[in-house]
């Protein structure tokens, strides 16, 4: 079955770029998703990107997704303290419709 | 901004006993999901419905499960007969449907159950 899997901690200083790598297995997925997630909060997209891309730039966030190894990544530049959460990578083969998520990374931003 | 909003926030409940947990969609959504994350765990679909009728569910979504949308505004989560391990926190999503639908889900906050 299908299979999404994250490293689970990252710890960077404020100001440093962060990457957090995510696996997959499902070589039909289309959409891969990060979901930031704060505690005691819900599922926050960050970003998606189709798997007909290889990169996605958004403010300070860049995806990178290599298909072929059904790998995919996230780069926060200049890391904030208000960054620290837990980050979940996802991936659905269908328009928005049944999500597998990773187990979800801790990032955690030293000041 | 419209948002996913899940009652309650937190509910505490015997073995054996039926919890219903409620959730209002953004308004003009079409799809409906539920999931659920035990502490510690990944966070796992249990279902979604489209045109008031489930359109996948998982193996976790049994016969003790089931979901309703009882007015066009709400969408519930009913479980039967809550066992210890249907302890965790449930979110509730939906998603559009519609021509500029880009699939993102919505995810609401949460409802975290305890079953003692």
């Amino acid at each position: 079955g299908e299979d999404v899997e994250q490293s689970l901690f990252l710890s960077v200083r404020e100001g440093d770029s962060s990457v957090i790598n995510c696996t997959y297995t499902d070589s039909s997925s289309t959409y891969l998703y990060w979901y930031k997630q704060e505690p005691g909060a819900g599922l926050q997209l960050l970003t998606y990107i189709f798997s007909n891309m290889d990169m996605k730039q958004d403010q300070r966030l860049t995806v990178l997704l290599n298909k072929k190894d059904k790998h995919l990544s996230l780069r926060i530049a200049d890391t904030q303290t208000g960054d620290s959460a837990i980050y979940f990578c996802a991936e659905s083969n269908r328009y928005g419709n049944k999500l597998v998520f990773g187990a979800g990374t801790i990032l955690r931003v030293k000041s | 901004e419209p948002e996913v909003t899940q009652t309650p926030s937190h509910q505490v409940t015997q073995m054996g006993q039926e919890v219903i947990l409620r959730c209002v969609p953004i308004s003009n959504h079409l799809y409906f999901y539920w999931y659920r994350q035990i502490l510690g765990q990944k966070v796992e679909f249990l279902v979604s419905f489209y045109n008031n009728e489930i359109s996948e569910k998982s193996e976790i979504f049994d016969d003790q499960f089931s979901v309703e949308r009882p007015d066009g505004s709400n969408f519930t989560l009913k479980i039967r007969s809550t066992k210890l391990e249907d302890s965790a926190m449930y979110f509730c999503a939906s998603s559009g449907g519609g021509v500029e639908n880009t699939g993102e889900l919505f995810f609401g906050e949460g409802s975290r159950l305890t079953v003692l």
